[in-house]
C-alpha cells in the first residue's frame, strides 16, 4: 500500500477553517484518497474521498494537488465536535472485491479550542 | 449510528481464555472487515470477508480466526489470550469490496485481558 504522511497534531479555534495536509508522493494512478476521522471512544467515520478533482460534501472539502502527490482536507468552520484523529488513506481502486481494506496510519490529532 | 452492531461492548477475561466477538453489518452490506486498535499499534487491519468468503488477510495472529455466516454476520474468535491482546476491536462493513465507497464502522468491542 502506498503510504501517506500527515502532521502528528494540529490546533484550531472554533468557527475557524482548518486545513489538514497529507502527502502521498508514491500514489498510483488507481489510488483513491480517502479521509476518515475517529472521535474519542468511537469507531472511525468516513469524511470524504476523491481521485483527481476537488470534492465537497456536507462535512468537508478535499483539495487534491494537480500531480496528486498531496491533498488537503478542509473543514470550513471547525466546531468542538470536530476534535478527532484524522486519517488520510490511499485505497486501491483497481481490481475486484478483495481490495476494499483501508490501511490506517497514525493520523493527525486535531484539537479545537473554544 | 453507523448501522453496524458489535457485541459485546466490553469484555474482561483472563490470559489463556477464548472469546468471540460478534458483528452485524449494515443491512445489505456484503463485506465485513475486522480491525484491532491498541495504544501502541494504532488501527491494524486483521481480515476481510465478502459474502461468506475470506478476501483479504492482514496482521491477524494464528490464535485468531474469523468467519462470516450466511446471514452475513461475522464473528472474530480470539483464543489463548495474552495480555497484549487487550485492545479495541472494530468491525466495519461496506456494500461490496467497495474500492471507492465508504466503510461503516461499529463502536467497537473493548477487550481487556488480565
Amino acid at each position: 500500500d502506498a503510504k501517506t504522511t500527515q502532521p502528528n497534531s494540529m490546533e484550531s479555534n472554533e468557527e475557524e477553517p482548518v486545513h489538514l495536509p497529507c502527502n502521498h508522493s508514491t500514489i498510483s494512478g488507481t489510488d483513491y484518497i480517502h479521509w476518515y476521522r475517529q472521535l474519542p471512544s468511537q469507531g472511525p467515520e468516513y469524511v470524504i474521498h476523491g481521485l483527481t478533482s476537488n470534492v465537497n460534501n456536507r462535512m468537508a472539502s478535499l483539495a487534491i494537488a494537480e500531480d496528486r502527490k498531496s491533498s488537503t482536507l478542509i473543514l470550513h468552520r471547525a466546531t468542538l465536535r470536530d476534535a478527532a484523529v484524522y486519517y488520510c488513506i490511499l485505497r486501491d481502486g483497481a481490481g475486484g472485491t478483495s481490495y476494499g481494506k483501508l490501511t490506517f496510519g497514525q493520523g493527525t490529532i486535531l484539537t479545537v479550542h473554544p | 449510528d453507523s448501522g453496524v452492531t458489535q457485541t459485546p461492548k466490553h469484555l474482561i477475561t483472563a490470559t489463556g481464555q477464548r472469546v468471540t466477538l460478534r458483528c452485524s453489518p449494515r443491512s445489505g452490506d456484503l463485506s465485513v472487515y475486522w480491525y484491532q486498535q491498541s495504544l501502541d499499534q494504532g488501527l491494524q487491519f486483521l481480515i476481510q470477508y465478502y459474502n461468506g468468503e475470506e478476501r483479504a488477510k492482514g496482521n491477524i495472529l494464528e490464535r485468531f480466526s474469523a468467519q462470516q455466516f450466511p446471514d452475513l454476520h461475522s464473528e472474530l474468535n480470539l483464543s489463548s489470550l495474552e495480555l497484549g491482546d487487550s485492545a479495541l476491536y472494530f468491525c466495519a462493513s461496506s456494500v461490496y469490496g467497495a474500492n471507492t465507497g465508504e466503510l461503516f464502522f461499529g463502536e467497537g468491542s473493548r477487550l481487556t485481558v488480565l
